[in-house]
């Protein structure tokens, strides 16, 4: 129950394309989603977060899409760019609880 | 720069052996986060540290252990060590006990031979 699941495992989009990562959660507990950006030889940094009283939220060309009757949540990245190219983590918690990852996709904005 | 240190970068030893990884929070930061990323495992929670005290424990194995000092700064105790601990450790660290924004640093590497 304490599963993030994440796909797909990478993506391969265009440069101005869209790029959508999917996950999925069990435990209704959880009330808080961000999502981690993570480049190369860095640890993940905070990119965007949303809690469940909001359907979405959006911050520059980053959107999560949360859909609480499904326990899904999504990252969209408009306009993908090359600067985009990175692994992304969505996660979950609830309380005081740690943070609870999911895979990782890694994308790859082609120029 | 999150403002996370993390010593070593890299780390190189044999089977059997134990290391110590260190982590600096943030100025200001209470919690101390430790994780471990690896290939297939994507980043799993080892334990979280507040103010000096465990919060709580994920999947850590008994053959390691972590404390966090008066000054804050964390280690993480990796002792007989197996080829399967090879990985990337991550220490993470937040104003408070609840989790919100953690700000990682820059990983340990861990190789074991």
């Amino acid at each position: 129950q304490q599963q993030v699941k994440q796909s797909p495992q990478s993506l391969i989009v265009q440069k101005g394309g869209i790029s959508i990562i999917n996950c999925a959660y069990e435990n209704t507990a959880f009330d808080y989603f961000p999502w981690y950006q993570q480049f190369p030889g860095k640890g993940p940094a905070l990119l965007i977060a949303i809690r469940p009283d909001v359907s979405e939220k959006k911050e520059g060309r980053f959107t999560i899409s949360f859909n609480k009757s499904a326990k899904q949540f999504s990252l969209h990245i408009m306009d993908s760019q090359p600067g985009d190219s990175a692994t992304y983590f969505c996660a979950a918690s609830y309380g005081a609880r740690q943070l609870t990852f999911g895979s990782g996709t890694q994308l790859t904005v082609l120029p | 720069d999150s403002g996370v240190t993390q010593t070593p970068k890299h780390l190189i030893t044999a089977t059997g052996q134990r290391v110590t990884l260190r982590c600096s929070p943030r100025s200001g930061d209470l919690s101390v986060y430790w994780y471990q990323q690896s290939l297939d495992q994507g980043l799993q929670f080892l334990i979280h540290y507040y103010n000096g005290e465990e919060r709580a424990k994920g999947n850590i194995l008994e053959r390691f252990s972590a404390q966090q000092f008066p000054d804050l700064h964390s280690e993480l105790n990796l002792s007989s060590l197996e080829l399967g601990d090879s990985a990337l450790y991550f220490c993470a660290s937040s104003v408070g006990s609840f989790t919100g924004e953690l700000f990682f640093g820059e990983g340990s590497r861990l190789t074991v031979l």
